[in-house]
């Protein structure tokens, strides 16, 4: 089986502008979700989805945002991008909400 | 208010000793997990437990959750366990994560 992949794998972008990742999850896996990776703040949960709703949100403002299509595969969005938004952003795939999460190899966002 | 706190932050061991890394959290849990990340940052799930004690290979997890309490243990280290320990816990809608402990072995 094919692992969670994430595209693009490494991305610079200046104040200001948006930008969208992707994650594909496993095959079959239905609940996908993101996380934020920083040097000071360390891994924080950004929100779930499964089965296309969004299940649970963590603490982030509301210029993230994200989706999930039918066929599971997740993408997330930040608009109007600060400098503190440079993170390793990592998104994860799981077959129910409560089952053991698989990785994927993250994008790494730099804002300018 | 930190939610889960990881002990030793950092960690140098010679190759084959007898690794501890600890993991306390402060909230009501269903599971807790313990993930492996190494220098270029992709994260791998190496347990996820509700109670008792977990085996795979080398590593050991085990949780008392009276105590809020969770060990990840290594026996044999190598040096490929080189790495950043997370501990994971999920209260209900949310996930909380530890600081990590970074371990290097030594050959």
């Amino acid at each position: 089986k094919a692992g969670v992949t994430q595209t693009p794998r490494y991305l610079i972008k200046t104040r200001g502008q948006q930008v969208t990742l992707s994650c594909s999850p496993i095959s079959g896996h239905r609940s996908v979700s993101w996380y934020q990776q920083t040097p000071g703040q360390g891994l924080q949960f950004l929100f779930e989805y499964f089965s296309e709703t969004q299940r649970n949100k963590g603490n982030f403002p509301g210029r993230f945002s994200g989706r999930q299509f039918s066929n599971s595969r997740s993408e997330m969005n930040v608009s109007t991008l600060e400098l503190g938004d440079s993170a390793l952003y990592l998104c994860a795939s799981s077959s129910g909400a409560y089952n053991e999460q698989f990785f994927g190899p993250g994008t790494r966002l730099t804002v300018l | 208010k930190n939610e889960v706190e990881q002990s030793p932050q950092n960690l140098t061991a010679q190759e084959g000793e007898f690794i501890t890394i600890n993991c306390s959290y402060s909230v009501g849990i269903s599971a807790l997990h313990w993930l492996q990340q190494h220098p270029g940052g992709g994260i791998v799930s190496l347990f996820m437990l509700s109670s008792g004690k977990k085996k795979h290979g080398r590593l050991i997890a085990t949780i008392n959750i009276q105590e809020k309490h969770s060990s990840l243990h290594i026996t044999a280290s190598h040096p490929r366990d080189s790495a950043v320990y997370i501990c994971a816990v999920r209260p209900g809608n949310q996930f909380y994560f530890g600081t990590g402990t970074s371990l290097t072995v030594i050959p």
